[in-house]
């Protein structure tokens, strides 16, 4: 079981918005600031947003990030056929002294 | 731009010690504001950080807890690497290794992973 609980799916329609939420608790995401990461099948995750709202340079602005209290969201607008992949939430845990990880969120674009 | 490439075994027979290093370019394993991490990935257990090492006026490794001191990490001055050493591999330690950087609070530079089978 994870640390940080994501739901196993989400999905949308192409140009429409979609959220991801991650749990976690006062430990980790109370604490400290969240990273999102996607992955496509057999690449590595690929960092999204760090400092629970921040994009990296070349991460476009249809990827948003927010926290409040123990739990994070990503959001994606303008969904596109190639956002299909998993997506991950991930912190720092205070408590078991390591960076913890969600289950990741399989995302299709219908 | 940081580019990190791990290598290593594909196989370790069970009761062995998996090993990998993860060699660095475009950064400095002995940098003061970043550290050196290795984190897995098995269909079983997601994605797992083992540890990590890094340089602050000394140098400093930490493990997972949940690894049970099975865990060592590394550095590697001279080659500009750091690696990962399991003890005691069980088919569960059996996954996809990545060796990543952490740097302002991100997970912002990954390897390109290395798929370690535990079996006899």
């Amino acid at each position: 079981q994870s640390v940080l609980t994501q739901p196993p799916s989400a999905s949308g329609t192409p140009g429409r918005r979609v959220t991801i939420s991650c749990s976690g608790s006062s430990s980790n995401i109370g604490r400290d600031s969240v990273n999102w990461f996607r992955q496509f099948p057999g690449t590595a995750p690929k960092l999204l947003i760090y400092r629970n709202s921040q994009r990296p340079s070349g991460v476009p602005d249809r990827f948003s990030g927010s926290k409040s209290g123990t739990s994070a969201s990503l959001a994606i607008s303008g969904l596109q056929s190639e956002d299909e992949a998993d997506y991950y939430c991930a912190t720092w845990d205070g408590s078991l002294n390591g960076w913890v990880f969600g289950g990741g969120t399989k995302l299709t674009v219908l | 731009q940081v580019l990190l490439h791990q290598s290593g075994p594909g196989l370790v027979k069970p009761s062995q010690t998996l090993s990998l290093t993860c060699v660095i370019s475009g950064d400095s394993v002995s940098s003061d504001s970043a550290a050196w991490n290795w984190i897995r990935q098995s269909p079983s257990r997601g994605l797992e950080w083992l540890g990590r090492t890094y340089y602050r006026s000394k140098w400093y490794s930490e493990s997972a807890v949940s690894m049970k001191s099975r865990v060592s990490v590394k550095p590697d001055t001279p080659k500009n690497q750091f690696s990962l050493q399991v003890n005691s591999v069980t088919p569960e330690d059996t996954a996809v290794y990545y060796c990543a950087r952490t740097y302002d609070s991100s997970v912002d530079y990954w390897g390109q992973g290395i798929l370690v089978t535990v079996s006899s």
